[in-house]
């Protein structure tokens, strides 16, 4: 079960920019967690897109962008291209159970 | 180059056992921990636990607690997934990943996937 909660959808027209909110709790974005994110291409395994809340690994085009404030967090993406159809989910951590990685419920990204 | 190499997809019947795994090639496999996810259209992604190939050290998370089994062999540097008993409800999509510590730090490589299917 998900704690970190996204929109199921957002979309935009190529060019266009969108932005993928990822809301926790006290006891992990709010807990000054670090949030992640990754990029999953249909039927291919999730993709390292952001790391530690803005930090890109190497390879992914400065057209994604992540912040976070309290206890949420968004990913941006600007100029939005064919390829960047996909879903995204944001990830963290969770002090109250048990000490826990957690997921976002995911956000499917459509390309007009 | 760094990869995770799983182990290829599964078809099973309830209340057989199955052990997957994951090869890690292009690092030093004793250094990362590996964690495992469950992937389904219904509930997403759920971390299932990890385990430190260096002294076999693990963390499940409760909810996969007294469900499966994480392990590792640093000899061939491999981790393991098992399960003693499958249920239809474990029909799923299986990945392990790699993270410098059990609790942080992301998930910067993947392992390509495991499909398991589990027959009533």
């Amino acid at each position: 079960q998900s704690v970190l909660t996204q929109p199921p959808s957002v979309s935009g027209a190529p060019g266009q920019a969108v932005s993928i909110s990822c809301t926790g709790s006290s006891s992990n974005l709010g807990a000054r967690y670090n949030v992640h994110w990754y990029q999953q291409v249909p039927g291919t395994a999730p993709k390292l897109l952001i790391y530690d809340n803005v930090k890109r690994p190497s390879g992914v085009p400065d057209r994604f962008s992540g912040s976070k404030s309290g206890a949420s967090a968004s990913l941006a993406i600007t100029g939005l291209q064919a390829g960047d159809e996909a879903d995204y989910y944001c990830q963290s951590y969770d002090y109250r159970l048990s000490g826990s990685r957690v997921f976002g419920t995911g956000t499917k990204v459509t390309v007009l | 180059e760094v990869q995770l190499v799983q182990s290829g997809a599964e078809v099973k019947k309830s209340g057989e056992s199955l052990k997957i795994s994951c090869k890690g090639y292009g690092y030093n496999f004793s250094r990362y921990w590996i964690a495992w996810v469950r992937q389904t259209p219904g509930r997403g992604l759920e971390w299932m636990g990890t385990v430190h190939p260096g002294d076999s050290k693990t963390r499940l998370s409760p909810s996969f607690q007294g469900q499966v089994t994480i392990s590792a062999d640093k000899s061939i540097d491999t981790a393991y997934l098992q399960w003693t008993s499958l249920k239809p409800s474990d029909t799923a999509m299986y990945f392990c990943m790699r993270a410098a510590s059990w609790d942080l730090p992301p998930f910067d490589y993947w392992g390509q996937g495991t499909l398991v299917i589990v027959s009533s």
